[in-house]
């Protein structure tokens, strides 16, 4: 079945600290994959995005992500912590062969920084 | 700056009632989304529609109906609510997937609580 999975259902990292989340995808072709991210009580907002192209993705606010097709799998990295990134993180993809633009997500990581 | 809105950030509303959540976007997009959002399940879609009078299902339309009459207004109805229907919705819109670089845009959300 297609998936969208995010292993780590809680993260705690020090501020200044370097940061890995992961999410892995099962799909029959590469998809369109996303982060986005949600502060507390808040809507979502778009991190970076791959489409197609060079497999490292430059975003906003410092983060980057890459895309490794051999494991299926589209990591979101940041290499020094704030404590404004304390949120919660969700991967999310479209199946580049569907029909129409749907999001899957994953069921996100929350990221907890501590001083 | 595109701007989705949902008309509500708390409802809170008796079993039994019909409630309509109310979305609205200024970006001409085709695509409009409702999401539900629960805690350790991520955002599942309800319902989605690419173009006015027209949906689709997503993977948890039971209990909810949608109606797009303008192509900028997205309205989620639940016809009969109910306690496990006590959430946090989520509207989206996008352009229509193809050669475009597209993303999804959300709201802001409703935080739904019925009692």
């Amino acid at each position: 079945a297609q998936s969208v999975t995010q292993p780590d259902i809680h993260i705690t990292v020090s501020e200044g600290a370097s940061l890995e989340l992961r999410c892995n995808y099962s799909y029959g072709a590469t998809p369109y994959l996303f982060w986005y991210v949600q502060s507390p009580g808040q809507g979502l907002q778009l991190l970076l995005k791959y489409f197609s192209g060079d497999t490292l993705v430059q975003g906003i606010k410092g983060f980057e992500a890459e895309f490794k097709r051999s494991q299926s799998s589209f990591n979101l990295r940041k290499p020094s912590v704030h404590w404004s990134d304390a949120a919660e993180y969700f991967c999310a993809v479209v199946p580049s062969g569907a029909g129409s633009y749907q999001l899957t997500f994953g069921k996100g990581t929350k990221l907890s920084v501590i001083p | 700056d595109v701007k989705v809105t949902q008309s509500s950030r708390y409802l809170v509303k008796r079993t039994g009632e019909k409630v309509f959540l109310e979305c609205v976007q200024d970006m001409d997009h085709e695509n409009m989304f409702w999401y539900r959002q629960d805690p350790g399940l991520g955002l599942r879609l309800i319902y989605f529609s690419y173009d006015v009078k027209m949906k689709e299902k997503g993977d948890i339309p039971e209990g909810y109906s949608v109606s797009r009459e303008k192509k900028e207004r997205f309205s989620l109805i639940l016809e009969s609510a109910s306690t496990n229907q006590t959430s946090m919705y989520l509207c989206a819109s996008s352009f229509l997937k193809g050669d475009l670089d597209t993303e999804a845009f959300f709201g802001q959300g409703t935080r739904l609580t019925v009692v």
